[in-house]
């Protein structure tokens, strides 16, 4: 049972370049997120999505987009990548709708440079 | 808006001894959950403990425990018996159903257990 699954694991990309990080999720969860993380500002949300067709904005949405493919695939897309979102970035899924309180099931990480 | 506070960036605590991390937040909310994740070097997040703002009773979890004060906005995680595997950052988070269930997460503390 894999869990939550990102990929790729590092990458590098020059400014301006467009990329898609890829999440799927083998538990039936119902509810995905995109997180970033940077240093000593813990963990901020950049989108979820509640259920298969459904996204929502979180906390820093701006240069970002989502697409919430099916129920087991939540991608996150970089349309022209900038220095700012050099990042480490996490995928997460839980159990519950949009209002249960389930805990959350992270992946690896992504650890994303924009040069 | 909900906030997340750690007021201790690093930590450091002797095998087999005991130590306290340090949560505090702010919500008008009544309905919430708080939670405590923990991040070793591997960057995987996992469930630490899960305390539910309506329960009286602290949450316990094996070496695990926590110190929830509801007035006072605090949430504290004890640590029995720290053992070398404990060494990693820890992170405090908030989540209410009136919030859209989007997670706060507070900066982290990083805890160090010295053989």
């Amino acid at each position: 049972n894999a869990g939550v699954t990102q990929t790729p694991k590092f990458q590098v990309l020059k400014t301006g370049q467009s990329m898609t990080l890829q999440c799927a999720q083998d538990m039936n969860h119902n509810s995905m997120y995109w997180y970033r993380q940077d240093p000593g500002m813990g963990l901020r949300l950049i989108y979820y999505s509640a259920s298969e067709g459904t996204t929502d904005k979180g906390e820093v949405p701006n240069g970002y987009n989502v697409s919430r493919l099916n129920k087991r695939e939540f991608s996150l897309r970089l349309e022209s990548a900038a220095p700012s979102q050099t990042s480490v970035y996490f995928c997460a899924s839980t159990l519950g709708d949009l209002y249960s309180n389930q805990p959350q099931h992270f992946g690896d990480g992504t650890r994303l440079s924009i040069l | 808006a909900q906030t997340v506070t750690q007021s201790q960036p690093e930590m450091s605590v002797q095998e087999a001894e005991t130590v306290t991390l340090s949560c505090t937040y702010d919500t008008s909310e009544s309905n919430y959950y708080l939670f405590w994740y923990k991040q070793p070097p591997s960057r995987q997040m996992i469930l630490v403990i899960r305390q539910e703002a309506y329960k009286q009773q602290n949450a316990t979890e094996n070496r695990f425990s926590v110190n929830f004060q509801k007035a006072a906005k605090s949430f504290s995680l004890k640590i029995s018996d720290s053992q070398l595997g404990d060494t990693a950052m820890y992170f405090c988070a908030f989540i209410s159903p009136n919030t859209g269930n989007q997670f706060y997460f507070g900066t982290g503390t990083s805890l160090t257990v010295i053989p």
